[in-house]
């Protein structure tokens, strides 16, 4: 079955401090990749996306995300964290052109002053 | 541009009431999405519209649910009767041909079923 594994729930860093969230996914080829932020009260917003070529994937608010064919992961960066950047991020997938999303539990991000 | 839009943000209910969503997209995306969000389950996709027409339903949950789209550029979920249960909050979201996977959601409906 195709699923998505985000292994934190709640990771906490400081602000300044580098951040990566964990993605992995298991589907039967690979999937296209995605990775949404929800603020609190808020929709989900598209932060980046990986469909083919380039493995590294720069998104917006300075994001960035990885994929690795040989680990199954999409993992998302940033090299410096702002409190505003407190938040629940969603890695999701989807199966090529198949309109379903299949989201992971989400990684909710708390930023220390 | 106007983002999706959804009707209310808010809503507290008691059980055995009907409960209606509605949803505005963003103008000329043709495709349109439910999904209900809850602690224990995350993120489920309801329902899938694709030019006004529903492809994919089957996540919606049983009979009680019950989703419309009359034209492009609105849809509303049903619920009836409410249950309990069915305390969530539910997003709409929409997006163009083409674009899978980057869907642009609305800012949600909270339902509170007592």
């Amino acid at each position: 079955a195709q699923s998505v594994t985000q292994p934190d729930i709640h990771i906490t860093v400081s602000e300044g401090a580098s951040l990566e969230l964990r993605c992995n996914y298991s589907y039967g080829a690979t999937p296209y990749l995605f990775w949404y932020v929800q603020s609190p009260g808020q929709g989900l917003q598209l932060l980046l996306k990986y469909f083919s070529g380039d493995t590294l994937v720069q998104g917006i608010k300075g994001f960035e995300a990885e994929f690795k064919r040989s680990q199954s992961s999409f993992n998302l960066r940033k090299p410096s964290v702002h409190w505003s950047d407190a938040a629940e991020y969603f890695c999701a997938a989807s199966g090529g052109s198949n309109y379903k999303l299949t989201f992971g539990k989400g990684t909710l991000l708390t930023v220390n002053p | 541009d106007a983002g999706v839009i959804q009707s209310p943000r808010h809503e507290v209910t008691e059980m055995g009431q009907e409960v209606t969503l509605r949803c505005k997209p963003i103008s000329g995306h043709n495709s349109l999405f439910w999904y209900r969000q809850t602690m224990m389950r995350g993120l489920e996709l309801l329902i899938y519209f694709n030019n006004n027409v529903p492809i994919d339903d089957s996540g919606m949950p049983e009979d009680r649910f019950s989703a419309k789209m009359p034209n492009a550029s609105f849809s509303t979920l049903k619920i009836q009767p409410s249950e309990p249960r069915d305390s969530a909050v539910y997003f709409c979201a929409s997006t163009q041909d083409g674009q899978t996977g980057e869907l642009f959601f609305g800012e949600g409906s909270r339902l509170t079923v007592l």
